[in-house]
């Protein structure tokens, strides 16, 4: 069965640094997004991303962040200075199209921001 | 915006008895509601989902419920196995908006007792 991939699986950076996440969708996927999940706490909406735009963002998905997918396969979220408060878990998810239901999940990357 | 309450927050059963989570939800254009499974250290799984036009869905050992006036669903879970121990996280989401963002209870750390 396919799924959505992420890497790196752990990164760890420097406060104030640029990091790029990236996901590769499943390839009949048409709707992208990216959620967060601070430890121990609970999955949050960052961005959804279909049609090469945005569709909606959260207001955790600030001036820092940025999503695009450059070459029509891979997804990214750049984190353009990074915060300690960014360190998180990012979940890139994946839906079929609009009239799908679910979202499918990749393994996550572990940000930590030292 | 969409405000997903999640009970209990730990929740511990002995093996073969039933477990049942609680959410509620604010938004009534909701009309979406999947139940994810994280196991430690892996993704958000969905296990089952629920659409607002149907009160009650079961699949094997799990089921979920829908009350669409009063705004809450549960999941339901019976003869429970060591396996099914894992952080559960309710969900929901406006389906047929835009690109249907998750939103997502604070989750259930279900601990199952052999």
């Amino acid at each position: 069965e396919p799924e959505v991939t992420q890497t790196p699986s752990h990164q760890v950076t420097q406060m104030g640094q640029e990091v790029i996440l990236r996901c590769v969708p499943i390839s009949n996927h048409l709707y992208f997004y990216w959620y967060r999940q601070i430890l121990g706490q609970k999955v949050e909406f960052l961005v959804s991303f279909y049609n090469n735009e945005i569709s909606e963002k959260s207001e955790i998905f600030d001036d820092q962040f940025s999503v695009e997918r450059p070459d029509g396969s891979n997804f990214t979220l750049k984190i353009r200075s990074t915060k300690l408060e960014d360190s998180a878990m990012y979940f890139c998810a994946t839906k079929v199209d609009q009239g799908g239901d679910t979202q499918y999940f990749g393994p996550g990357t572990r940000l930590t921001v030292l | 915006g969409e405000n997903v309450e999640q009970h209990p927050s730990t929740l511990s059963v002995q093996e073969g008895d039933s477990a049942v989570i609680k959410c509620t939800y604010s938004d009534s254009a909701s009309n979406y509601f999947p139940w994810y499974k994280q196991e430690l250290g892996k993704r958000p799984q969905l296990i089952i989902d629920i659409r607002s036009n149907v009160g009650e869905k079961k699949d094997q050992r799990i089921a979920v419920t829908l009350n669409k006036t009063a705004k809450h669903f549960s999941l339901h879970i019976t003869e429970t196995q060591p396996e099914d121990s894992a952080v559960y996280f309710c969900a929901a989401s406006p389906l047929g908006t835009g690109a249907n963002n998750l939103f997502f209870g604070t989750g259930t750390r279900l601990t199952v007792i052999p």
